[in-house]
C-alpha cells in the first residue's frame, strides 16, 4: 500500500492564480481530511469528507472548495491564491471517524503564494 | 486562545539520554490524546492514543502518560537514537463549539545529537 500520497510537492503560484492540490490513499478509508500547517501553530482542518459524495467545511475553509467522487480521491482546490495561503498542506485519511481513529497522514505540499 | 500548550518548544538531547515532552489541554469534555511524530518534510505519524481511561500506553521506546484530572500528559523517550529527532505533536479529540473537532498542538521539536 503507498498509503497517502499527495502532488505536488512543491508549488509556487502568484497572487490570483488558481490550482489543486491531490489527495489518493488506497486503504479504502472512508474519512479523509485537510489539513494546513503553519509555522509555530498546531495543524488547523481546511475541509474534510465523511465518504464519496459528502463533504463538509472545518476550521478555516474559505478561499479552498473539495470535492469527493470517489472514495480514493479527495482534491482541495485553490479559487484564487492570496499570500495568506502560503503554507504546508497535508491531507489525512482515517479508516472511522477521525475523532476516535488514527489518522494517516500524506507528507505534504508545500505552496508559497507571491 | 491555544488550547493544547507543548513544552518545550525544543530540545537537544545525546543519543541514549532518555527526555520527556510535556502537553497541558484546557478543552473539555475530553475524548481521547494522541501523540504525533513528525520528521522533518514528512506528514505527521501516530504514537499513541489514549482514552480517557487509559493512564499509560507503550509504542516500543514511546511512553505516553495521561493525568485527566490535571488535564496533562507527557511523552517518555527512552534510550533516543538519532532517528528520534523530530517534532512531537500532541492532539486532543475533545467537544467544542457543539461538535467534535482535534485540536492539535504546535508541536515539540526535538534534536538527537550524537
Amino acid at each position: 500500500n503507498a498509503g497517502v500520497t499527495q502532488t505536488p510537492k512543491f508549488q509556487v503560484l502568484k497572487t490570483g492564480q488558481s490550482m489543486t492540490l491531490q489527495c489518493a490513499q488506497d486503504m479504502n478509508h472512508e474519512y479523509m481530511s485537510w489539513y494546513r500547517q503553519d509555522p509555530g501553530m498546531g495543524l488547523r482542518l481546511i475541509h474534510y469528507s465523511v465518504g464519496a459524495g459528502i463533504t463538509d467545511q472545518g476550521e478555516v475553509p474559505n478561499g479552498y472548495n473539495v470535492s469527493r467522487s470517489t472514495t480514493e480521491d479527495f482534491p482541495l482546490r485553490l479559487l484564487s491564491a492570496a499570500p495568506s495561503q502560503t503554507s504546508v498542506y497535508f491531507c489525512a485519511s482515517s479508516i472511522g471517524d477521525f475523532h476516535n481513529s488514527p489518522l494517516h497522514f500524506g507528507n505534504g505540499t508545500r505552496l508559497t503564494v507571491t | 486562545k491555544n488550547q493544547v500548550e507543548q513544552s518545550p518548544q525544543s530540545l537537544i538531547i545525546l543519543e541514549g539520554k532518555n527526555c520527556t515532552l510535556q502537553c497541558n489541554y484546557t478543552v473539555s469534555p475530553f475524548s481521547n490524546l494522541r501523540w504525533y511524530k513528525q520528521d522533518t518534510g514528512r506528514g505527521p505519524v501516530s504514537l499513541t492514543i489514549m482514552t480517557f481511561s487509559e493512564n499509560t500506553k507503550s509504542n516500543g521506546r514511546y511512553t505516553a502518560t495521561l493525568d485527566a484530572d490535571t488535564k496533562q500528559s507527557s511523552l517518555h523517550i527512552t534510550a533516543s537514537q538519532l532517528s528520534d529527532s523530530a517534532s512531537y505533536i500532541c492532539v486532543v479529540s475533545a467537544r467544542s463549539g457543539g461538535y467534535n473537532k482535534l485540536i492539535f498542538g504546535a508541536g515539540t521539536r526535538l534534536a538527537v545529537h550524537p
